[in-house]
């Protein structure tokens, strides 16, 4: 059974840093992978969604990678902005039930 | 604009009325899915439908129900709710299986 997690739960950094956050999946067989944002009391935005049969996607300052045998994403963020505060969610979609399989989540906290 | 949306955002009732969450997407998409987040444990999908008259389980389906009749919308039926259904409820599209996943802006649902 497909698990997912996401390291670390919470980050706090200074403004103008770039960081990166991490996402780590059990079960190399997916369709894809999506990075989402959510903002307190709000839904869920999609960030970035990378097939899985490519390697990364860029949007911005946001810049996601997969490496499929690994079972590893990343989720780089350049620059961060207080704004870029939230809770970042990877997902992964399996190849065989198209299933979306959530992590935990990794707070992001960008202090000014 | 396109959009998912959800009604009421914000529901209190009480153990056994039974109430309906309303979500309906303009984007004509295929695939709609309801998921329900409890701290702690993440996003879990509830059901998910492929088309219209076409349902399906998903991992947490116990207590709800729903319907397809039309393409644009998707409730989500709690016949009879108990307290262990409050959560914070998101309902999603896209196209086909396959498709980069949209939400709606979540219903945060209290049974007493």
């Amino acid at each position: 059974k497909q698990e997912v997690t996401q390291i670390p739960a919470a980050l706090s950094v200074p403004e103008g840093e770039n960081l990166v956050l991490n996402c780590s999946f059990t079960d190399s067989a997916i369709y894809n992978l999506q990075w989402f944002r959510q903002d307190p009391g709000k839904g869920l935005t999609s960030l970035l969604l990378i097939q899985s049969s490519q390697r990364e996607q860029t949007s911005g300052r946001l810049n996601a990678s997969l490496d499929k045998s690994s079972g590893r994403s990343t989720l780089y963020i350049a620059a961060s902005q207080p704004g870029d505060s939230a809770t970042y969610l990877c997902a992964v979609k399996g190849d065989s039930n198209y299933q979306l399989i959530w992590g935990a989540g990794t707070k992001l906290i960008i202090k000014p | 604009e396109a959009q998912v949306t959800q009604n009421p955002r914000y529901l209190i009732t009480v153990t056994g009325k039974k109430l309906t969450v309303t979500c309906s997407q303009n984007m004509n998409h295929e695939y709609m899915s309801w998921y329900r987040q409890d701290p702690g444990l993440g996003l879990r999908q509830i059901y998910y439908s492929m088309n219209v008259e076409v349902t399906d389980k998903g991992d947490v389906p116990e207590g709800y129900k729903v319907s397809r009749k039309e393409k644009r919308n998707f409730p989500l039926i709690l016949e009879s709710p108990s307290p262990n259904q409050t959560s914070l409820y998101f309902c999603a599209s896209s196209w086909g299986l396959a498709g980069e996943q949209y939400f709606g802006p979540g219903t945060r649902l209290t049974v007493t």
